[in-house]
């Protein structure tokens, strides 16, 4: 059973638009939720993070959205550059219930920015 | 970047053989986890540790060990590699609360 769902594999969108990536859950203790980029060859790397106490979450050009009722967050680009062509991760943990902060994965969503 | 060596970086072998990966970390982290990556099923949680001699099982453990007798190491260990096991394997550490998992840049193993 996949409680983390990320079901677009991919997603093209042109150099200085919005790139918006989506990520929905089932687990409802699930209380952080966290976005990794991922280039080839290389490890995960964090990118933003949101706690289920907040709906928003900016840093730079990435915003992150959470929406617990619908259990469904999304990462927004703004504007997107080659650069950021890589795979995106959503993860989730369930901080509060003692999960000694596992992180459960979705599958992934390869994002490629055409100049 | 996060202190974290995973060695070897690739490596082949046959089936049956046992496999050790080793996960070093120069940050002084409580927690060290090992993931598997394989396509169609993004990252997988294998074992985790929180401390010295204290781990646990992830969600897809069968096959595999862990060890971790000092904090800075974690080692994998495949006791009999079997074909299944190809995959890249990463490390991820992390120390308090509110804070994300960095990883290392994986190992890549092909059990033949």
């Amino acid at each position: 059973d996949q409680q983390v769902k990320q079901n677009s594999p991919s997603l093209s969108v042109q150099e200085g638009r919005i790139s918006i990536l989506n990520c929905d859950y089932t687990n409802s203790m699930f209380d952080y939720f966290l976005w990794y980029k991922k280039y080839p060859a290389e490890g995960p790397t964090f990118l933003i993070s949101i706690s289920s106490i907040k709906d928003k979450n900016e840093d730079g050009r990435f915003t992150v959205f959470l929406n617990k009722s619908a259990k469904h967050l999304s990462l927004h680009i703004v504007p997107s550059q080659p650069g950021d062509s890589a795979v995106y991760f959503c993860a989730a943990s369930d901080v509060g219930g003692g999960s000694n902060y596992k992180l459960t994965f979705g599958k992934g969503t390869l994002l490629t920015v055409n100049p | 970047d996060a202190g974290i060596t995973q060695s070897p970086r690739h490596k082949v072998t046959e089936t049956g053989t046992p496999v050790t990966l080793r996960c070093h970390q120069t940050e002084n982290h409580r927690y060290m986890y090992w993931y598997r990556q394989d396509p169609g099923h993004g990252l997988r949680l294998i074992h985790y540790s929180y401390g010295v001699k204290d781990t646990d099982k992830g969600e897809v453990s069968d096959g595999y060990s862990v060890s971790r007798s000092k904090t800075e190491d974690f080692l994998l260990t495949l006791e009999s590699a079997t074909s299944s096991q190809t995959s890249v394997y990463f490390c991820a550490i992390r120390d308090g609360s509110n804070q994300p998992q960095h990883f290392g840049d994986g190992t890549r193993l092909s059990i033949l």
